[in-house]
C-alpha cells in the first residue's frame, strides 16, 4: 500500500494570508491527526478526524480549522497567517477506529514558512 | 512543567554501544508512544505501550506505569540509528497525544 502522502511539501506564505494543506492517508485508513511541529515547542496535536467528523482539538486558535472527505483525505486550513505558524505540518492516519492506541503511520510534513 | 520529560537531551554513542532513552510523565495515561525522526522529517512509529515490555529487532521498550517511567535500548548501535527519539503520552484529554521535546542521538561509527 502507498503510505499517507501530503501535499504540497513546500511553501512559502506572506504574513495574513491563508494557506490549505492536503493530506491523503493510507487507503482504508480513517483516522487522520494532524501536528504542528517547532523547534521551540516541539509537536503538537492540532485535531483528529474520523469518518469525516473533528473527534478531538487541541489548544490552537480558530485559524486552524480542518475538514475531512467521504474518501478520508483531509484538509488543515490557516488563515491570517503569523510568522509564528512557520512550522512542519505532520498528519498521520492510523486504521481500526483511530484510538490513540493505534499504530500511527506519519506523512513527510509539509514545511510552511511565513514571511 | 511539561507534562512529559525526555533525557538525556542529546546522546552521542559509539557503534556497537548499548544506549537507554528515558522518557518520565506526569500525568494518567492510557498509552506511551515511542517515535522515532530522521533528518528531513519523516516520523516512523516505533511502539506503543500500555504496560511491560516490548521487543522489535535491536529496539526494546520497557514500561513502568506506577513510576510513570518508560526507556527505549538500542543493542548494538549503529550510525542508521541516528536520529531523533520522541516520546508521546494519551492523556485521555482533548488534546490526543502530547509529546516530549526529543532527543538527538548521534552514533558515530
Amino acid at each position: 500500500k502507498a503510505g499517507v502522502t501530503q501535499t504540497p511539501r513546500y511553501l512559502i506564505k506572506t504574513r495574513g494570508q491563508q494557506v490549505t494543506l492536503s493530506c491523503s492517508p493510507i487507503s482504508g485508513h480513517r483516522s487522520v491527526s494532524w501536528y504542528q511541529q517547532t523547534p521551540g515547542q516541539g509537536l503538537q496535536f492540532l485535531f483528529e478526524y474520523f469518518s469525516e467528523t473533528q473527534r478531538n482539538k487541541g489548544n490552537f486558535p480558530g485559524r486552524f480549522s480542518g475538514r475531512q472527505f467521504s474518501n478520508s483525505r483531509s484538509e488543515m486550513n490557516v488563515s491570517t497567517l503569523e510568522l509564528g505558524d512557520s512550522a512542519l505540518y505532520l498528519c498521520a492516519s492510523s486504521d481500526g477506529l483511530g484510538l490513540s492506541t493505534d499504530t500511527q503511520y506519519f506523512g513527510p510534513g509539509t514545511r510552511l514558512t511565513v514571511l | 512543567k511539561n507534562e512529559v520529560e525526555q533525557s538525556p537531551q542529546n546522546l552521542t554513542a559509539q557503534e556497537g554501544e548499548f544506549i537507554t532513552i528515558n522518557c518520565s510523565y506526569s500525568v494518567g495515561i492510557s498509552a506511551l508512544h515511542w517515535l522515532q525522526q530522521h533528518p528531513g522529517g519523516g516520523i516512523v512509529s516505533l511502539f506503543m505501550l500500555s504496560s511491560g515490555k516490548k521487543k522489535h529487532g535491536r529496539l526494546i521498550a520497557t514500561i513502568n506505569i506506577q513510576e510513570k517511567h518508560s526507556s527505549l535500548h538500542i543493542t548494538a548501535s549503529h550510525p542508521r540509528d541516528s536520529a531523533v527519539y520522541i516520546c508521546a503520552v494519551d492523556t485521555g484529554a482533548n488534546s490526543k497525544l502530547t509529546f516530549g521535546k526529543g532527543i538527538t542521538l548521534s552514533v558515530r561509527p
